[in-house]
């Protein structure tokens, strides 16, 4: 079976610090990996993805997440936070069609 | 394109009523998902459509709720009788398949910007 898990259900941080969400995928296929945000009262947007090639995938808004196939992880990173990160962030996954998401973290930024 | 739309963007309704949310996807999508999205159990997907073709509703809770893609510019998730419990954001996204196999991949899901349910 298929499935995503985020080890951190919240992070804080202060602003300009680095950051990491945890991710670990779980499956029986290759998977295509996923970062998606959630501002509030807002839709999901995507971050990043990871379908094949370099392991090292640069997104959107200077997030950036490493796909380690050994550990079944995809840890989302940014080495420095602005206030506007504070989200939720998901993590995903695709085996075969189906697009399965983790529980979220929720980033808090601080001054 | 406008994006995947969603209507209506809330709905309060009373327990026991019919409530129909709509979707229209991307045009040229040919995967669409509805999701489930509340405080206590994250984001759930419900069920998803290849091609309008219904291939996995394991996710719906229960025989109150049924969903239908009567073509490929329209969907209906449909709960009827609605119960406060089914207070929640429900979200449509849609993708395009690419690669072989069948494989979901070389693309991304696009997300509207949810119904918020409220069942009184």
């Amino acid at each position: 079976a298929q499935s995503v898990t985020q080890l951190d259900s919240q992070v804080p941080v202060f602003e300009e610090a680095p950051v990491e969400l945890r991710c670990n995928y779980s499956s029986s296929v290759s998977v295509y990996l996923f970062w998606y945000v959630q501002y509030p009262n807002q839709g999901l947007q995507l971050l990043l993805k990871y379908l094949s090639g370099s392991t090292l995938v640069k997104g959107i808004n200077g997030f950036e997440a490493e796909f380690n196939k050994s550990q079944t992880s995809f840890h989302l990173r940014k080495p420095s936070v602005h206030i506007s990160d504070t989200a939720e962030y998901f993590c995903a996954s695709t085996g075969f069609q189906k697009l399965v998401f983790g529980t979220g973290t929720r980033l808090l930024v601080s001054p | 394109d406008a994006g995947v739309i969603q209507s209506p963007r809330h709905e309060v309704t009373e327990m026991g009523q019919e409530v129909t949310l709509r979707c229209k996807p991307i045009s040229g999508h040919d995967y669409l998902f509805w999701y489930r999205q509340t405080m206590m159990r994250g984001l759930e997907l419900l069920i998803y459509f290849n091609n309008n073709v219904p291939i996995d509703d394991s996710g719906m809770p229960e025989d109150r709720f049924s969903a239908k893609m009567p073509n490929a510019s329209f969907s209906t998730l449909k709960i009827q009788p609605s119960e406060p419990r089914d207070s929640a954001v429900y979200f449509c996204a849609s993708s395009l398949a690419r690669g072989t196999g069948g494989r979901f991949g070389n693309t991304e899901a696009f997300f509207g910007q949810g119904t918020r349910l409220t069942v009184v």
